[in-house]
Parts: structure tokens; sequence; C-alpha cells
């Protein structure tokens, strides 16, 4: 069974970069999509991007220029870095799995896994 | 960008009532919507995926159904454990996936 942990600092500074890490247990990074969504009260739950074991990644268009994922296989992690951070990407960072669920007709996305949660803040 | 609605936003009931949500979208989507379950400090679980298949372990009183731009959750009878906040979500296209606002479901 599949277990992600997000980790990183809770507390950022404006202007500053945010940094937050997923391990994955119980799958390997090889397979599927690895993604993060983040939920603050005030935008709902927003998908930031995803990473494919290639190194391929696609990114909210409205995050785009500030947003970096990154994996590393070897050690069963991916992370985030968004630079530039304001009070409005306060919020819960969630890393998930983003699996397809195949038919005979086509392939459905879903966030079939999620971590805990990370609350990060972005304060002075 | 997809749109999606929920309504309603916030919805009371009982143990043992029947209760629908609904999840319309700003364009068709086809099948490719999925729905999600929080409860309180936890991350969302997945429920459905492609607009009715349920997924593993997800209790048979769940279902979900419609297609193109209307879909609906129902849950058939309201169990204790049931009482979370349920979001849509769309996987047509991922630039960018979205979801829809939630709907609080509580205890009347």
């Amino acid at each position: 069974q599949v277990q992600l942990q997000e980790s990183g600092p809770g507390l950022v500074k404006p202007s500053e970069t945010l940094s937050l890490t997923c391990t994955v247990s119980g799958d390997s990074l090889n397979t599927y999509y690895w993604t993060w969504i983040r939920q603050s009260p005030g935008k709902g739950l927003e998908w930031i991007g995803y990473i494919h074991d290639s190194g391929s990644t696609t990114y909210n268009p409205s995050l785009r220029s500030r947003i970096t994922i990154s994996v590393d296989t070897s050690i069963n992690q991916f992370s985030l870095k968004m630079t530039s951070v304001t009070a409005a990407d306060s919020a819960v960072y969630y890393c998930a799995r983003d699996r397809p669920y195949c038919s005979s007709i086509s392939c459905y996305r879903t966030f079939d896994s999620w971590g805990p949660g990370s609350l990060v803040t972005v304060s002075s | 960008d997809i749109q999606l609605t929920q309504s309603p936003s916030s919805l009371s009931a009982s143990v043992g009532d029947r209760v629908t949500i609904t999840c319309r979208s700003s364009q068709n989507i086809k099948i490719y919507l999925n729905w999600y379950q929080q409860k309180p400090g936890k991350a969302p679980k997945l429920l459905i995926y492609a607009a009715s298949s349920l997924q593993t372990g997800v209790p048979s009183r769940f279902s979900g159904s419609g297609s193109g731009t209307d879909f609906t959750l129902t849950i058939s009878s309201l169990q204790p454990e049931d009482f979370a906040a349920y979001y849509c979500q769309q996987s047509y296209t991922t630039l960018p996936y979205t979801f829809g606002q939630g709907t609080k479901l509580d205890m009347k």
C-alpha cells in the first residue's frame, strides 16, 4: 500500500522560496505521475503540477512562472519549490499519486493516494 | 480553465437519509469526473472515478452518475461516518486539473 509524507518548513517569509519534499513508500516513482495540490480557505483545492519518472513536468499555468517540481527516484522522493511567495500562498500542501485507471475506451486520471498534508504559512 | 460548480454548498441531513450532490461543468468533460470525500484535518479520499466507477474499498452506498456537463454523487443511506466535505474534480484536461468548491455535509 502506497504511503506519502510531506516535509518542509511550516513558516516561510514573504518573497522567499517555499520548499517541500514528498517521501513515497510502497510504490516506485518510476510508475504513474506524482503531483502537488494545495488547499486554502480562500481558493479551495488547487492543483499545482505533476512530474513523471522521466522528469517531464506539467504545471498549472497560473503558477508556472514560480514553481519547479523535481524527482529523485533513487530515494523515492519528489519535491516542490515555489519562489517569491506571498500570503496568498499560505495553504495546506498535499502530495498525491496521480494514477490513471484504464478501460478499453480510455484512461481516467485520479488522485488515488494522498499524503496527510503540510501547513505552510507565509508571514514575516 | 474548466469551472466546476457544486450544489448545494452545504447540506444538513440525518442518518439514513438519501443525499444527492450535483457538480456542473463549464464545458463537456465526457465522464472525466472524480469525487472525493474530505474529513476535517485529513486529506481528500477518492470515492468515484470516471463519473460512476467506485474506488476499491468504498462502500456501495456511494454512487456517481452523469456525463457531459452534469454529474451527481449519491449516498443512498447516510451513515455517521459520511458527514464530511465532498469535492468533484475534472481530469478531462490536465491544463489545469480543477476542483469544485466543495459541499459540506453535516448532521441535521
